[in-house]
């Protein structure tokens, strides 16, 4: 199975501020790599697909970069509505895996 | 407006069992792939299993592997998911997704609101 290690476990951060949340894969997945955003009780929903195309209706503040086996989620200028947990996900090989999830927090 | 809509959850014994359904709308379930992910209290989430657009093709997470069974109705335009010899481990939030399968690349485009299955005595 790919292994995904996905880094911070949580980050605390201020509306406006950039953030970064990085995901590394155990194996070249190409660019078959999503971005998801969950909020508590919700289902989670795709921001991300490819690596770094930015879905229909997602914020353009979103960006997703990197191939191979290091990926990045960015958010340029922190949301209120941006405060959720992310999860990285591989689509490259079953089973497909997800990361373990950053938790993005108000400071 | 697509739609997802799992139903089928609840408490069963170790060793029962449950069939998830997940209702489909506002789209032709038959054009998709559709998954199933699952989602423990407090952790993250799991792949479970995918089923082709036409049913010809099942994949399973080795967890699950001869216990659970994916299938659709696409007449119906319902996704299933028959889960026998449940254990305590199985319990989860389950969730189905829809899947463009775009030029080969696959994502999670659409999740239904999840049911929740508890697995305890």
């Amino acid at each position: 199975d790919i292994q995904m290690t996905q880094s911070p476990f949580s980050l605390s951060a201020s509306v406006g501020d950039r953030v970064t949340i990085t995901c590394r894969t155990s194996q070249s997945i190409r660019n078959h790599l999503n971005w998801y955003q969950q909020k508590p009780g919700k289902a989670p929903e795709v921001l991300i697909s490819a690596a770094s195309s930015l879905q229909y209706g997602v914020p353009s503040r979103f960006s997703g970069s990197g191939s191979g086996t290091d990926f990045s989620l960015t958010i340029s200028s922190l949301q209120p509505e941006d405060f959720a947990t992310y999860y990285c996900q591989q689509s490259y090989d079953l089973p497909y895996t997800f990361g373990q999830g950053t938790k993005l927090e108000i400071k | 407006e697509v739609q997802l809509v799992e139903s089928g959850g609840g408490l069963v014994q170790p060793g029962g069992s449950l069939r998830l359904s997940c209702a489909a709308s506002g789209f032709t379930l038959s054009n998709y792939w559709m998954h199933w992910v699952r989602q423990a209290p407090g952790k993250g989430l799991v792949w479970v299993s995918r089923i082709k657009s036409d049913g010809s093709s099942t994949s399973y997470a080795d967890s699950v592997k001869g216990r659970f069974t994916i299938s659709r109705d696409n007449a119906k335009n319902t996704l299933y998911m028959q889960m026998n010899s449940l254990r305590a481990e199985d319990t989860a939030v389950y969730y189905c997704a829809r899947d463009p399968d775009y030029g080969g690349y696959s994502d999670f485009d659409f999740w239904g609101q999840g049911t929740l299955v508890t697995v305890s005595s």
